[in-house]
């Protein structure tokens, strides 16, 4: 069984641009999470989709939104890219959402560096 | 505010001892607990985890504990191994809501 695949692994954009980010979630998975991890803050929570609807938000501006595809893959976009959004964009999908029905499992990540 | 503390950002262990991870949470309303291991590279990948009705799980060489009175829960990994170096995360939920997660703490197995 093929695990969630995230491309592309590495982008270098500069400030002010918007990137796009994918994710293809383990086959049958239909929810599909978003985290920022940086090493001064962990693993932050950036938004969770199921069924192409997005059920749960974190604290993140406006300038962060993403979607869901009726495949359950998944993308996010970060428009107006500033320094800070350098970080590894990791996705994890569950065959439900919640931590209670299932485990997470989480795609290798996208390393986005902004000059 | 960070609702799931990991005060220690690193630890070192020998090889054969235990390692003790410890993780401090603020949210009383928080009723379901994991652990996530992370090699560089890679994603994290789910450990275990625990219900806020129990105070004990163990699976193999980890064991989590929970100390609901003192907010505190802690990952204990008996021998410590090689391959157990990594970040460990502790993370923690209400019911079915997002996962808040801490900031992890690199454990180094010395040889």
């Amino acid at each position: 069984k093929a695990g969630v695949t995230q491309t592309p692994r590495y982008l270098i954009k500069t400030r002010g641009q918007q990137v796009t980010l994918s994710c293809s979630p383990i086959s049958g998975h239909r929810s599909v999470s978003w985290y920022q991890q940086t090493p001064g803050q962990g693993l932050q929570f950036l938004f969770e989709y199921f069924s192409e609807t997005q059920r749960n938000k974190g604290n993140f501006p406006g300038r962060f939104s993403g979607r869901q595809f009726s495949n359950s893959r998944s993308e996010m976009n970060v428009s107006t890219l500033e320094l800070g959004d350098s970080a590894l964009y990791l996705c994890a999908s569950s065959l439900v959402p919640g931590a209670r029905a299932d485990t997470q499992y989480f795609g290798p990540g996208t390393r986005l560096t902004v000059l | 505010d960070q609702q799931v503390k990991q005060n220690s950002p690193s630890l070192s262990v020998q090889e054969g001892r235990i390692s003790i991870l410890n993780c401090d949470y603020t949210n009383s309303m928080f009723d379901y607990f994991l652990w996530y291991k992370k090699y560089p590279a890679e994603g994290p990948t789910f450990l275990i985890s625990i219900s806020s009705i129990k105070d004990k799980n163990e699976d193999g060489r980890f064991t989590v504990f929970l100390n609901k009175s003192a907010k505190h829960l802690s990952l204990h990994i008996v021998p410590s191994q090689p391959g157990d170096s990594a970040v460990y995360f502790c993370a923690a939920s209400i019911r079915d809501d997002k996962i808040i997660f801490g900031k992890g703490t690199r454990l180094h197995i010395l040889p």
